[in-house]
């Protein structure tokens, strides 16, 4: 299975400051038909994931483009430009190029 | 507006097989998208169980596989899990989730999720 590694696991932020998280594959994610399946998540408290970012950097459907995704291979990285006080949860990176799709242990975010 | 909802028993005995449904609204089943499962622990975090497509074509998560049956009903629109010989490793909050793959590869609409607790 490919493993997902995030750091930090924790990132206290000032609000309106930016937030940054890591994230790297133990394989690389360049799928055979030449696209990186990698995916965002945000998780608020006690609410289901919600997609935030696809393909590395695609923002999906409504959501505020002071979240960006990048990266390539097995490094990507998510930043949130600055936080506001509803970005406080925990966010995933996830893999879909190879079977099982697998996910990163979390980044919890919150306000200092 | 896609939504998903889980239901089913909230507790399940050891060695038993746990048996849970996804109601979907605003869309069918039968379209080109993949109905999945991921669980989500304290011990492991979140896991990708496996999906169903509405031809009956699976994929499931190989660490679970020997264990896992999904299933669809079309007339219901609805979509289903099972898991068999439960141990108290497989207490989670399970979601029901939407896949899209094509160019996409993700699960954009989740349910609101179902914890399922294993204790005799």
């Amino acid at each position: 299975d490919v493993v997902m590694t995030q750091t930090p696991l924790s990132s206290p932020v000032t609000l309106g400051q930016p937030a940054s998280i890591s994230c790297r594959s133990s394989q690389s994610l360049v799928h055979s038909d030449g696209n990186t399946y990698l995916s965002w998540v945000q998780q608020r408290p006690g609410q289901p994931p919600r997609l935030l970012i696809y393909k590395i950097s695609n923002r999906f459907s409504g959501v505020p483009d002071r979240f960006s995704g990048s990266g390539a291979g097995t490094d990507f990285t998510l930043k949130i430009s600055r936080v506001e006080a509803d970005d406080v949860g925990i966010y995933y990176c996830m893999q879909a190029t190879q079977y099982p799709w697998t996910f990163g242990q979390g980044t919890k975010v919150d306000i200092k | 507006q896609v939504q998903l909802q889980e239901s089913g028993p909230g507790l399940v005995k050891p060695s038993g097989t746990l048996s849970l449904t996804c109601a979907v609204s605003g869309g069918s089943i039968i379209s080109s998208y993949w109905w999945g499962w991921v669980r989500q622990s304290p011990g492991k975090g979140l896991e990708w169980i496996g999906e169903v497509y509405h031809s009956g074509s699976t994929h499931y998560n190989a660490a679970l596989k020997s264990r896992v049956t999904m299933s669809l009903d079309t007339s219901k629109n609805h979509f289903s899990l099972r898991l068999n010989s439960v141990t108290a490793a497989d207490t989670a909050i399970y979601y029901c989730a939407r896949a899209l793959y094509g160019d996409y590869h993700y699960l954009d609409y989740w349910g609101q999720g179902i914890l399922v607790t294993v204790s005799s």
